[in-house]
């Protein structure tokens, strides 16, 4: 079955340390990886997707299949990035995801 | 494009009372989806829909929950009889092709007195 796994419920880094948001998952096929970003009281917004390989908000994921994880990690924390992020899997080819549950993440100034 | 609309943003009702979330998606998007975000489960995908026909209800809770898309562009999550336990906030999220990720709504807060 599909699971995935955020270990971490709470997340504090003061602004300008480096963030790391960890991400595991099982799955036996060929997965597709997100992370999804909620601001307070707002919409869950796509923030990256694996296969696109981009930087968005300073922020990068990479897949590892062999440690199956795809954490977020991003240089220099900014009070902006003070949110709740979710890691999510879909089945290669397929629309359904299924999300982690979530790490809140709080940039201390 | 707007994004997917939800309506309400929010709901109050009265616990036994019928409760009618919408939800319109992307233009093009040929899938949406329903779920529920609580702080003690997180969230949860109720349901979804592809070309408007239902694919998977799993994660409906009870019978209480039924959801409808008679086109491509409306779809509703109906409670009916409410019940506290369901206060929550209820996304809608709508997709296009595989890989490209889903796009969600606001959310319509819920709250069953």
């Amino acid at each position: 079955a599909q699971r995935v796994t955020q270990p971490e419920k709470l997340l504090s880094v003061f602004k300008g340390a480096p963030v790391e948001l960890k991400c595991n998952y099982s799955y036996s096929g060929s997965p597709e990886l997100f992370w999804y970003v909620q601001y307070s009281r707002q919409r869950l917004q796509l923030l990256l997707r694996h296969i696109s390989r981009e930087s968005i908000k300073g922020f990068t994921a990479d897949l590892n299949k062999g440690e199956t994880s795809f954490h977020l990690k991003k240089p220099f924390a900014q009070e902006e990035d003070s949110a709740m992020y979710y890691c999510a899997l879909s089945d290669q080819g397929a629309q359904k995801l299924v999300f982690g549950q979530g790490t809140r993440l709080t940039i201390n100034p | 494009d707007a994004g997917v609309i939800q309506s309400p943003r929010h709901e109050v009702t009265e616990m036994g009372q019928e409760v009618t979330l919408r939800c319109k998606p992307i233009s093009g998007h040929n899938s949406l989806f329903w779920y529920r975000q609580t702080m003690m489960r997180g969230l949860e995908l109720l349901i979804y829909f592809n070309n408007n026909v239902p694919i998977d209800d799993s994660g409906m809770p009870e019978d209480r929950f039924s959801a409808k898309m008679p086109n491509a562009s409306f779809s509703t999550l109906k409670i009916q009889p409410s019940e506290p336990r369901d206060s929550a906030v209820y996304f809608c999220a709508s997709s296009s092709l595989p890989g490209t990720g889903q796009f969600f709504g606001p959310g319509t807060r819920l709250t069953v007195l």
